[in-house]
Formats: structure tokens, C-alpha cells, sequence
């Protein structure tokens, strides 16, 4: 079957940086993309990898292994705003899109 | 301000009733989606619609229908509404039918539906 794995909550502090792992198990790949939600709202698109290597867009980066499986988000300078759940999603072989449950970010002062 | 408007944003059903939930968009985008959100699980797509008059199951489309009569509308429709059915139900839009190019999903506020 297919499989995203991330961590169900991660606590970070206010002006630090924290990384957010994403593994996946799916049949073939045509790009990961990441998603934040703040608590009660919609989610929002972050950004996309489809290459293996980083991508930097401000305080936010991700970066992709396709030969490893593995994501991961990198937040920097963290600001209270940056509370809330960062969902990683696969695209699959037939275009379809495979989400995690989310990782649960709590930035503390 | 352009997007995807969802109505309800809330809703609270007796079980066997039948309820539609609305989406609309402005952006002209082809692909339209139903997701439901459940605690401790990821987004699970219902039903999705890559073109105006086209329809396709996604994940857990049983119990749901939909209906793509024009660009804009995707309403999602509860035939016999059941417990199991509560969650918080996203209505999501891209400008391609799938791909890489399509870039990202744009998401409506959602409709969290309570069936008792």
C-alpha cells in the first residue's frame, strides 16, 4: 500500500530553527508537496519538489531525497504565526495525491 | 477577492437525512476535489472532477455523490447521511487535470458536518 510517514507533533521555540521529516512508500512519483494549516482553517500550499535537492523560499525550505524516500521541511527564525500543522503529500503514478496525517508544530515563547 | 466560497461552514444532521455541501470557485480552474479530514488521518479525497461534465471515485467515495455541470460548481451530496460521515470536508481546485504542472491546490474554509 501506500504510505506517508510524519511526525504526529513536534515543539519547537520562538527564533529557532526546526526541521519536519517526511518518508514515503508509493507506487511511482511525480512530486511532494508541502501544505501548512493553521487550527481551523484551510491548507495553504508551501511548496513543491519534484528534483532531488533543497529549495529555498524565505524562511521556509524543503528539501527531497527520491532515491531515499524522505522529505523534509526546514523552518527558520521561527515566529509564533509558524504554529500549525504541516502536511506533506505525495503525487502518485496516476496523479493522484497521497497525504499524511500532518505534524502538529506547538512554537512555545 | 478570488477562491473557493463552501456553504455551510457548519452543519449539524440527523442520521438518514439527505445535505449537500456547495463549492465555488472563480478561477476558472479545471480540476475540482472533495476531501474529508478526520483527526490522526491525512486528507482522503471523495470524489474529484478533472473537467466540467467529468466525474472520477477517489479514496472513500462511498455514501457521497457529485455532479460538475459547469466550471464553477462542485456540490457534494450526503444521500443518507450516517454517523461515520462527520468530519470537516475541504473543497480544493487547481488550473490542471493533474501533473506536475499543476502546481498547487487551492482550498476552500471547509464544512464541518456533525451527523448524530
Amino acid at each position: 500500500g501506500q504510505n506517508i510517514d510524519q511526525p504526529t507533533e513536534m515543539t519547537a521555540t520562538e527564533g529557532a530553527i526546526v526541521q519536519i521529516n517526511c518518508t514515503y512508500q508509493t507506487s511511482g512519483f511525480n512530486g511532494l508537496f508541502w501544505y501548512q494549516q493553521h487550527a481551523g482553517e484551510a491548507p495553504t500550499f508551501l511548496s513543491y519538489n519534484v528534483l532531488d535537492g533543497l529549495e529555498e523560499k524565505g524562511r521556509f525550505s524543503s528539501f527531497l531525497s527520491r532515491s531515499k524516500g524522505y522529505s523534509y521541511l526546514l523552518l527558520k527564525e521561527l515566529q509564533m504565526k509558524d504554529s500549525a500543522s504541516y502536511l506533506c503529500a505525495v503525487l502518485d503514478s496516476n496523479y493522484q495525491l497521497i497525504w499524511g496525517a500532518g505534524t502538529k508544530l506547538i512554537i512555545k515563547p | 477577492i478570488a477562491g473557493i466560497t463552501q456553504a455551510p461552514t457548519s452543519q449539524i444532521l440527523a442520521a438518514g437525512r439527505r445535505m449537500t455541501l456547495r463549492c465555488t470557485q472563480d478561477m476558472r480552474h479545471n480540476a475540482m476535489y472533495w476531501y474529508r479530514q478526520d483527526l490522526g488521518l491525512g486528507l482522503r479525497l471523495i470524489h474529484y472532477s478533472n473537467t466540467a461534465g467529468t466525474t472520477g471515485k477517489g479514496e472513500v467515495p462511498d455514501g457521497y455523490s457529485v455532479s460538475r455541470a459547469n466550471t464553477d460548481d462542485f456540490p457534494l451530496t450526503l444521500a443518507s447521511a450516517v454517523p461515520s460521515q462527520t468530519s470537516v470536508y475541504f473543497c480544493a481546485s487547481s488550473d490542471g487535470a493533474g501533473g506536475p504542472d499543476t502546481g498547487e491546490l487551492f482550498f476552500g474554509e471547509g464544512s464541518r458536518l456533525t451527523v448524530l
